[in-house]
């Protein structure tokens, strides 16, 4: 069955530094997504992706997040300059189609920033 | 502002028994919910989708809509130890499109054996 898949499992990185967060959607899927979990507290949104550009995003996506899908497969998240309150688990999802409202989930990338 | 309100648990019960998991939220206009299951350091996974009123079986599970009431439930039978873990609600999908998901806190679920 095909899967989202995510890389790194783990990242850690000094705050002020940048880092990359990959994604490997479903194959025929056409919308991505990027979602966070700080330790503890609830899954919160960030961003949508259809088409090769930004469909919704939230108030957490703010300036220092970008978002690109460079090739046919991978889809990255980048924060630009890390804080320590950015320490989460990151999951990128993908869902089918316009119709379809499932989305699925990757196995995440948790970051630690130090 | 979407909000989706969860009872955090724990809610513990006994395996073989019925469990029961419920779920409020806030606006009239998700048409979408889902309920998905995450462990422990792991990630959301689907397990039911419900679109109309009414109820949505899938082997030992059964969603449960009502928006009038703007309240979904989800109900595990024969609960195995296999179940315990948190149960994440979330409604989405007012026009279908791009929109992301809602999340509540989640339930624990504890399953004695």
């Amino acid at each position: 069955e095909p899967e989202v898949t995510q890389t790194p499992s783990h990242q850690v990185t000094q705050m002020g530094q940048e880092v990359i967060l990959r994604c490997v959607p479903i194959s025929n899927h056409l919308y991505f997504y990027w979602y966070r979990q700080i330790l503890g507290q609830k899954v919160e949104f960030l961003v949508s992706f259809y088409n090769n550009e930004i469909s919704e995003k939230s108030e957490i996506f703010d300036d220092q997040f970008s978002v690109e899908r460079p090739d046919g497969s991978n889809f990255t998240l980048k924060i630009r300059s890390t804080k320590l309150e950015d320490s989460a688990m990151y999951f990128c999802a993908s869902k089918t189609d316009l119709v379809s409202y499932e989305q699925y989930f990757g196995p995440g990338t948790r970051l630690t920033v130090t | 502002q979407k909000e989706v309100e969860q009872n955090s648990g724990p809610l513990s019960v006994p395996e073989g028994a019925i469990a029961s998991l419920n779920c409020t939220y806030s606006d009239r206009v998700s048409q979408s919910f889902f309920w998905y299951r995450q462990y422990s350091g792991k990630s959301p996974e689907l397990i039911m989708s419900i679109y109309s009123n009414g109820d949505k079986e899938d082997g030992r599970f059964t969603a449960q809509l009502n928006k009038a009431s703007q309240y979904v439930s989800l109900l595990i039978r024969d609960s195995q130890p296999s179940d315990s873990a948190t149960y994440l609600c979330t409604g989405g999908g007012s026009g279908g499109g791009a929109d992301g998901l809602t999340f509540g806190k989640g339930t624990h679920l504890i399953i004695q054996p």
